[in-house]
């Protein structure tokens, strides 16, 4: 089975923090992203990494920056949170290529912004 | 103009009742279509795959129709543990994931 795994699930942070959200997988994936989740607007991508150190801009990446340093892991990082970032952010992955390959989910880290 | 819009319902069947709802989407190019499954808090995770032809995975029909740029989830038979929310995926030509907002089904006994 596929696990993608959140570290920090539930987050409280001030407005001006840096918060890092880490998320790992341990399928040997080459793409992997994050997306926030709002009610009403679906899931929204923020970046994208296809491979170790790349990353694309997905529809929503100001604010935020992303980290790929080894395949496994891609990290999320807000350089001074706001109160309109609080959401629900879930990292995927998925195998590269193209239209087949599912895309697997952690399981969601709820950071609230204060 | 979304890319991708659902009703969010909700729908709210008895056990046993057949459901179905669309999802329309606005870039033809589109190329791969899916039907996702979220439970309240939880992560999102694959449904089904919605192929030209149309499929079916035990209770639940998939249709496709470019045409008119919609697809459609149809559950029989509904169960209580059908209660969810489904998410419309599109698959766009640069291969990356449109979302829609979601419908919300509800079950109940």
């Amino acid at each position: 089975d596929v696990k993608v795994t959140q570290s920090s699930r539930y987050l409280v942070k001030r407005t001006g923090e840096k918060v890092f959200l880490e998320c790992v997988q341990d399928m040997d994936h080459e793409n992997m992203f994050w997306y926030r989740q709002d009610p009403g607007l679906g899931l929204r991508l923020i970046y994208f990494s296809y491979d170790v150190k790349m990353k694309e801009k997905g529809d929503i990446p100001e604010g935020y920056s992303v980290s790929r340093e080894k395949k496994e892991r891609f990290s999320l990082i807000l350089e001074s949170a706001s109160t309109n970032q609080t959401s629900m952010y879930l990292c995927a992955s998925s195998l590269s290529g193209g239209e087949g390959n599912t895309i697997y989910f952690g399981e969601g880290s709820w950071l609230t912004v204060v | 103009r979304k890319e991708v819009e659902q009703d969010p319902g909700p729908f709210n069947v008895p056990e046993g009742a057949t459901v179905a709802f669309n999802c329309t989407y606005s870039n033809s190019a589109s190329q791969s279509f899916f039907w996702y499954r979220q439970d309240c808090r939880k992560e999102p995770k694959l449904l089904m795959s919605v192929y030209s032809s149309g499929n079916e995975d035990g209770r639940f029909t998939a249709q496709l129709n470019r045409a008119s740029q919609y697809i459609s989830l149809l559950i029989r038979d509904s169960k209580l543990s059908d209660s969810a929310t489904y998410l419309c995926v599109v698959r766009r030509n640069d291969y990356k994931l449109s979302f829609g907002a979601g419908t919300t089904v509800t079950v109940r006994a």
